[in-house]
C-alpha cells in the first residue's frame, strides 16, 4: 500500500487566493482526519470524517475553511480566501474501522501564504 | 483540554544513551499512543498501550502507563542518530478514533 497520499507537497500562494489541498487515504480505512501543525499551536485537529461523513468540524478556524469527502478515496481541504496566518503544514491521516485507533499520516502539505 | 503534555520538551543525548520522555493527560482514556515525527515528515505510529496495560515493549522502545497518575513514559534504549525526531503522545479518550495530541518532545541524538 502506498500509504496516505497528499498533494501538493508545497504550496506558495498570495493572500486572498483560493487554496485546495488533496488527500487520498489508505484503502479500507473508515476515518479521515485533517490536521494543521504550527510551531505556536502544535498539531490541531481541524475536521474528521467517518465513512465520508463529517463528524466533527469544531476545529475548523473559520468559514474560510471547508472540507469535503465525496468518496472513500478522496478528500479536499479548501481555504478561500487564504491569509498569511494560514501558513502551516497541513496533514491528512486515516485510520481503520473502530477498535483500531492508530492513525496513518500523510507527508503533509507545507502552505505558505504571502 | 485532554491534550497530552510531554515533559521534557527538548532533549539532547549522546548516541548509545537512553532517552526518556513523559506525557500527562487529564481524563480517563481507552489507550495512549506514541508517534515519531522526523523533520519535514508526517507522524509515524510507534506503539499503543491500552488503559488496562502497565508496560509494553517494542524493540528498543518501552512504554509505561500509570492511569492513577494519568501519565505515561517512553524510553528509547541505546539511542541512535536516526532516533533524532520529535515524539508525540496521543490519547484516545472518546472512543471514536479521535486522538488528542500533545505538543511534542524534540530529541537530538549526537553521534
Amino acid at each position: 500500500d502506498a500509504g496516505v497520499i497528499q498533494s501538493p507537497r508545497h504550496e506558495v500562494t498570495e493572500m486572498g487566493q483560493e487554496v485546495t489541498l488533496r488527500c487520498k487515504p489508505i484503502s479500507g480505512h473508515d476515518y479521515l482526519f485533517w490536521y494543521r501543525q504550527t510551531m505556536m499551536r502544535g498539531l490541531e485537529l481541524l475536521i474528521y470524517f467517518n465513512n465520508n461523513v463529517p463528524i466533527d468540524d469544531s476545529g475548523m478556524p473559520e468559514d474560510r475553511f471547508s472540507a469535503k469527502m465525496p468518496n472513500a478515496s478522496f478528500s479536499t481541504l479548501k481555504i478561500q480566501p487564504s491569509e498569511p496566518r494560514d501558513s502551516a503544514v497541513y496533514f491528512c491521516a486515516s485510520s481503520p474501522p473502530p477498535g483500531i485507533t492508530e492513525q496513518f499520516f500523510g507527508p503533509g502539505t507545507r502552505l505558505t501564504v504571502l | 483540554s485532554q491534550q497530552g503534555e510531554e515533559d521534557p520538551q527538548a532533549l539532547s543525548i549522546q548516541e548509545g544513551e537512553n532517552a526518556t520522555m513523559n506525557c500527562s493527560y487529564k481524563t480517563s482514556i481507552n489507550n495512549l499512543q506514541w508517534y515519531r515525527q522526523n523533520s519535514g515528515r508526517g507522524l509515524v505510529h510507534l506503539i499503543l498501550i491500552r488503559s488496562n496495560e502497565r508496560e509494553k515493549h517494542s524493540g528498543r522502545l518501552r512504554v509505561t502507563l500509570d492511569t492513577s497518575k494519568k501519565s505515561s513514559s517512553l524510553l528509547i534504549t541505546a539511542s541512535r542518530a536516526a532516533d533524532t525526531a520529535s515524539y508525540f503522545c496521543a490519547t484516545d479518550w472518546r472512543g471514536n478514533n479521535r486522538l488528542a495530541f500533545g505538543k511534542g518532545n524534540q530529541v537530538v541524538v549526537i553521534p
